[in-house]
Parts: C-alpha cells; structure tokens; sequence
C-alpha cells in the first residue's frame, strides 16, 4: 500500500516552545491529508483538514492560532503545535488519501 | 462523530477465527463499512472494506448483513500479532470525507 511517513516520531519540548511535525506521503501526491491527535487509552480524533495550496478546515473546538497547518506540495502537510504546553502532550497521526487513506506511523509529542 | 457501535474489548485463541462485530444502524445508502486496525503507539491501518457484498482480501473477510445495518470482520487464523484495536467506519467512498474514529474494539490475542 501507498506509504505515509511522519518526522519526528517522538519529540521533547519544554512548555512555550514550538513544534513542528512533518507528514509526507512517499510514493503518491495528496491534495488532502488529515491530522488526528489520540490521547492515551482514546480513539483518534480528527483535529483538522489540510488542503494543499490552500487554508486548513478545523474541527469544531480545535484552535487553528494554535495548530497550525501548511500543505505547500502535494506530498508534504505540515502542523506546528505553537506554545506548547503539558496538556499538547499527546500522539499526533496524519493521514493521506490516494485511493483510500492511508496512516503515517505517528508522532509522540511530550511537553514538559 | 462515530456512527458505529461495537464491543470494547474481545479475546481470542490463537489460530481461531475473530469475529468482530459492528453496528451500523443508521449508515445511508452511498456508505462504505471500513475497517482499519491499529497496534499500540502505531497509524491505523487499513484492512478491508464493502458497501453491500461480503468482501474477502489476505488480511481478512467482511460480512455485511443484508439490510446494511451491521457487519462483522473476520480475521480467518489469528495470531498474537493480530491484537490490536479495530475500529469499524462508515463513510462515503471516493471522496475527500474524513474519517471519524468509534472507540473500537480492542482484540487480545491469547497464546
């Protein structure tokens, strides 16, 4: 199947810092992906939509001056977790869609 | 929001069949059943999915009831790499829809 990556896949960050995560999809071109932020012991839940070449659409409850997101190609989409703090800490998963969605290996963020 | 229902948790004999059920009581007619599963601090992967017709691929068997409101996967031989959580989807196929996670069932494959 068509391959998601994801960079870092576990970072450290002190409180108020930046972070930014990288999601890639290797060996096709996504006009849409999607990140996902899951808690421990909960399901996925969809956090926003990137659309590339254009501005992200944000679920209900999701703070886009918090999150932000930048699709500049059709094989990268971008979030940036902006001052961070403890309650961020969280794994955050992207997903592309070819001819089906496929699901990068995720990113673990711990905020301190 | 999930539109899906299923057990939180199931147990399984290795080398057994798996059968996970779903309920989808409300799906429309241009809806897909999805299943994906996904191992712990792992992406959901993708597994199978059907409309109407019972499909079977190398992962697994997906059968539909016949008035769509509820399915069950079927994973043929389990084995303990097959634990995991699986999470039941119901969306519209070719498109750009997201998907929205249930709380899935969590599978423990025992020795």
């Amino acid at each position: 199947g068509a391959v998601v990556s994801q960079h870092p896949s576990w970072v450290i960050c002190k409180s108020g810092t930046s972070v930014k995560i990288e999601c890639r999809s290797l060996d096709f071109q996504a006009t849409t992906m999607f990140w996902y932020r899951q808690f421990p012991k909960q399901s996925l839940m969809l956090m926003a939509t990137s659309n590339e070449g254009s501005k992200a659409t944000y679920e209900q409850g999701v703070e886009k001056d918090k999150f932000l997101i930048n699709h500049a190609s059709l094989t990268l989409s971008t979030l940036t977790v902006t001052s961070a703090h403890p309650e961020d800490s969280s794994f955050y998963i992207c997903s592309a869609r070819r001819y089906e969605q496929f699901f990068g290996p995720g990113t673990r963020l711990t905020v301190l | 929001d999930a539109k899906t229902t299923q057990p939180t948790s199931m147990d399984c004999a290795e080398g057994r069949a798996a059968n996970l059920p779903c309920n989808h009581s409300t799906i429309s007619g241009n809806e897909y059943v999805y299943w994906y599963r996904q191992i712990h601090s792992q992406g959901p992967q993708y597994i199978i999915h059907g409309l109407k017709n019972n499909e079977t691929n190398e992962m697994a068997s997906l059968i539909i009831t016949e008035d769509r409101k509820s399915s069950t996967l079927i994973l043929p031989h389990a084995t303990l790499r097959d634990t995991a959580v699986y999470y039941c989807i119901v969306r519209v196929a070719d498109t750009g829809n997201q998907f929205y996670f249930g709380t899935g069932t969590s599978l423990t494959v025992i020795p």
